[in-house]
């Protein structure tokens, strides 16, 4: 069965350096999102994308954050300046469509330790 | 506003016997609901969703929800509890009429004793 896998599994990084996350949507997927977890949180929306533009964005993507199709398989999200506040659990996940009826499937999550 | 809750962190229930796990949701047009669970080291996996239509949805692992618009509820429920169900669920709901993303509950953490 086709997945969505993150890399690495856990980062741990000092604060003020960037990181980037990395995924690997479902092939024939063609809407892909960010979700983040602080510990003991929801599950919070990130981002969205689709077409190679971001489509939705909520109030915690800032400007230190940004997200990159850079080839037809990798979906990335980087973190310009860590804050201790970023550490949390990051999912990718993709769908098939835009259409909000249509589920999205969830990668493994990269686990992010700001020190 | 779109929200979710999910009002037990944990549940337990004894192996054999049925479980609920309880969503109420928030939106301001009508609901597509999906329920997820999470295995230790796992991402989020689909169980099921709501679109339209029959109230009563089943999915993986046999798990269904029911879908109740006048109480915003969309329960998960299982006739008979397994000791590998043990994991955490999350419900999510998004608002047809309204972005795309996912808004999620806290989760539940589901413990079936044996």
């Amino acid at each position: 069965e086709p997945e969505v896998t993150q890399t690495p599994s856990h980062q741990v990084t000092q604060m003020g350096q960037e990181v980037i996350l990395r995924c690997v949507p479902i092939s024939n997927h063609l809407y892909f999102y960010w979700y983040r977890q602080i510990l003991g949180q929801k599950v919070e929306f990130l981002v969205s994308f689709y077409n190679n533009e971001i489509s939705e964005k909520s109030e915690i993507f800032d400007d230190q954050f940004s997200v990159e199709r850079p080839d037809g398989s990798n979906f990335t999200l980087k973190i310009r300046s860590t804050k201790l506040e970023d550490s949390a659990m990051y999912f990718c996940a993709s769908s098939r469509n835009q259409q909000g009826n249509t589920e999205a499937f969830f990668g493994q999550g990269t686990r992010l330790t700001v020190v | 506003a779109q929200s979710v809750a999910q009002p037990e962190d944990q549940v337990n229930v004894a192996e054999g016997n049925p479980l609920t796990v309880k969503c109420t949701y928030s939106v301001s047009g009508n609901p597509y609901l999906f329920w997820y669970v999470q295995y230790p080291n796992r991402g989020l996996q689909f169980l099921l969703k709501y679109i339209t239509g029959d109230n009563l949805v089943k999915g993986s692992y046999g798990f269904e929800a029911e879908f109740n618009k006048s109480q915003t509820s969309f329960h998960l429920k299982k006739p008979s509890a397994l000791v590998s169900d043990s994991a955490l669920y999350f419900c999510a709901v998004r608002d047809q009429t309204g972005a795309n993303n996912l808004f999620f509950g806290t989760g539940t953490r589901l413990t079936v004793i044996p």
